[in-house]
């Protein structure tokens, strides 16, 4: 079955940039999506189709894409930003969706 | 504005069956794909599969055939997520979204979730 690849952890000071990469076989075919999830919230989406803003998500949030791997930029993270974060995209095919494993942003 | 309202929280014992709804509001219900999501205690989200609201044609993910059955009542703006033959390792918050753009694959909004805790 198709995987989305992402690291456990990322760790930055406040006022510093994060990146969060999600990589997978079928992403130069698919578009990704990034979702935002906070302790005992439900998932907000912050980015999608690689690289579109949401209205009200921060422009702090961006996205892109190279080749198998996306990537989940926040430029100037803030205290608040702290969350986990999937990335979400199909299989090759574009019937299947995947979350990836998630990523647990601290803000230190 | 649009809401996804889940049922509340469930209990149920190994071997019983239990069914979550997602009441939709603020939007033309058959006009945007309906997704669950499962999240076990302390793991990731997991995507179960999709109902298409227009046609009610369900499509599930490896490892939620047979015991896990989408349905909807379109006449209250309704989707229903149906899990039989309980196992101690369905206890998860379950997820309601819809699925807008071509893809369905934005999941714009979501509900609250609904806590299924399956336990002797």
């Amino acid at each position: 079955s198709y995987e989305l690849t992402q690291p456990p952890s990322v760790s930055v000071s406040p006022g510093q940039t994060a990146r969060i990469t999600c990589s997978g076989d079928a992403l130069p075919k698919q578009y990704a999506y990034w979702y935002q999830q906070k302790p005992g919230q439900a998932p907000v989406l912050v980015i999608y189709k690689d690289s579109e803003r949401p209205s009200g998500i921060p422009e702090r949030f961006s996205g892109s894409s190279s080749g198998t791997t996306v990537t989940l930029t926040i430029s100037g993270v803030q205290a608040e930003d702290e969350a986990d974060y999937y990335c979400l995209s199909a299989d090759s095919s574009g019937t299947y969706v995947v979350f990836g494993g998630g990523t647990k942003l601290t803000v230190l | 504005q649009v809401q996804l309202v889940q049922s509340g929280s469930e209990l149920k014992k190994p071997g019983a069956s239990v069914k979550v709804s997602c009441k939709a509001s603020g939007y033309t219900f058959t006009s945007y794909a309906m997704n669950w999501v499962r999240q076990a205690p302390g793991q990731g989200l997991e995507w179960m599969g999709w109902i298409n609201t227009n046609t009610g044609n369900p499509t599930y993910a490896q490892g939620f055939t047979g015991r896990f059955v989408f349905s909807l009542d379109t006449s209250v703006s309704t989707a229903y997520l149906q899990i039989s033959s309980l196992k101690a390792e369905d206890t998860a918050v379950y997820y309601c979204a819809r699925g807008s753009d071509g893809s369905g694959k934005k999941f714009d909004y979501w509900g609250q979730g609904t806590l299924v805790t399956v336990s002797s």
